[in-house]
């Protein structure tokens, strides 16, 4: 079963906003990785945070991480109409030697 | 370089017959993953290849899922007697090793669509 659950399921925002995601997840783990996905097909990897590290950036990108509520957000600053897409977050399990665990994910849209 | 890539980018099949979905990684890539994606929903893990260690087949869904590797490169993930619940997006992805910390590149996918 999906190890991760993710919130909003969709969020609608105009170009410009920012947008901020949440993960929750339920078991230890080594880290966790943001993926994005455009129509469906191939995931782009976007950021990786370790399990002792609690925030992290990347362009517009940021990311937190609490491990003792076991969850994470992505914001996106100054969203795009191009940054419209599915945004995964995944993890690596504890002990785990590279399998992913991935939440259903939450549908970005950025309206011009 | 090249990245992942996978073929064929769709397939429509009827129920009950076998199907082939081949996946070629990024070269020099040890580890190889292979993922399933339903409609509207988060990717499931299938099967890993690390190098020349045993496959954690742990994610797959029955004994209708099979997969290999040969030589350490291309993979091939089989479903025998497909049923119309196996239609969904298969993904492959490749990282340079299975470390935790090692980011996984992803194919454009497979459509299976099982009639």
């Amino acid at each position: 079963s999906q190890q991760g659950e993710e919130d909003p399921q969709a969020l609608s925002i105009q170009e410009g906003e920012n947008a901020t995601m949440n993960c929750s997840y339920k078991t230890s783990i080594n880290n966790l990785q943001w993926y994005r996905q455009n129509s469906g097909r191939g995931l782009v990897h976007l950021i990786l945070i370790r399990s002792n590290e609690r925030e992290k950036h990347s362009g517009r990108l940021r990311v937190t991480l609490d491990t003792s509520k076991k969850s994470s957000s992505l914001l996106i600053t100054a969203s795009r109409a191009a940054d419209t897409a599915s945004y995964f977050c995944a993890t690596a399990p504890s002990g785990n030697t590279g399998k992913l665990i991935f939440g259903q994910g939450t549908t970005l849209q950025v309206k011009p | 370089g090249a990245g992942v890539s996978q073929s064929p980018s769709n397939k429509v099949t009827e129920k009950g017959k076998d199907v082939e979905l081949r996946c070629d990684p990024i070269s020099g890539h040890t580890a190889l993953y292979w993922y399933r994606q339903s409609l509207g929903q988060g990717l499931e893990f299938l099967i890993y290849f690390q190098g020349n260690s045993a496959p954690d087949k742990s994610g797959l869904p029955s004994d209708r899922f099979s997969a290999e590797r040969t030589g350490g490169s291309v993979s091939t993930l089989t479903i025998q007697r497909t049923q119309q619940e196996d239609s969904a997006v298969y993904l492959c992805a490749s990282s340079l090793a299975s470390t935790r910390t090692d980011t996984q590149y992803f194919g454009p996918g497979t459509r299976l669509t099982v009639l």
